[in-house]
């Protein structure tokens, strides 16, 4: 069983505001690391995932690292906007399923 | 393009009363399928998944069970509901073979009174 966590638990910030979460996974068995953005009344939508060590990948104002060594990852959002209020989910995976972190909870006020 | 639905979107049930949520997936073949649930203030569970028809795995015991009679089609039941089964169900697939990345449908929101 894998334990992931994410924090912080919930954020609010300013639009016009640079963040970051924290995903912390076990280092050992690690195949792939997921980051989810899952909008209220939507389906949780795929951002990245990651499976090499030093990855960072990037989209529009949102970018991801992560280090599979230390079992870390940062989700990144630079110029956060009201549209990017939403519960960002890290995720590890084995070979055939996915273990999820509780989420950050993100509100972005204009 | 794949598509995933499942249904009913919304389902209020009394305690003792059974449950059936289909989830469907249109446009791949031999996909990998998940019933996941998010209870109030926890994150998301994995509760069943399935690499082909008839094969299912448990993650958490409970009195759920799944069933793929097809290839694309993904159901969760159950004979008695409980109070603790509430909220919010999400089936997703993903390419058979790998942990790849999931895809989810819209999701059934769960009441048990």
């Amino acid at each position: 069983i894998l334990n992931v966590e994410q924090s912080p638990q919930s954020l609010h910030v300013q639009e016009g505001d640079s963040t970051n979460f924290t995903c912390s996974f076990p280092s050992s068995n690690f195949y792939a690391l997921h980051w989810y953005r899952w909008e209220t009344a939507k389906s949780p939508e795929a951002l990245f995932v990651m499976t090499l060590n030093g990855d960072e990948k990037k989209k529009g104002r949102i970018s991801a690292t992560l280090n599979t060594k230390e079992g870390y990852s940062y989700l990144y959002i630079k110029g956060s906007q009201p549209e990017d209020s939403a519960t960002y989910l890290c995720a590890s995976s084995g070979y055939s399923t996915l273990t999820f972190g509780k989420g950050t909870m993100l509100l972005v006020s204009p | 393009s794949q598509t995933i639905h499942q249904w009913p979107a919304t389902l209020v049930q009394p305690v003792g009363s059974p449950l059936s949520l289909e989830c469907t997936v249109e446009g791949t073949s031999n996909p990998n399928l998940y019933w996941y649930r998010q209870a109030a203030g926890r994150g998301l569970q994995l509760l069943f998944y399935s690499v082909g028809i008839g094969q299912i795995s448990s993650e958490v015991p409970q009195n759920l069970s799944a069933s793929r009679p097809q290839d694309r089609q993904f159901i969760l039941s159950s004979k008695k509901l409980l109070l603790s089964d509430s909220g919010f169900y999400l089936c997703a697939w993903s390419v058979q073979g790998q942990a790849g990345e999931l895809f989810f449908g819209e999701g059934s929101r769960l009441t048990v009174l």
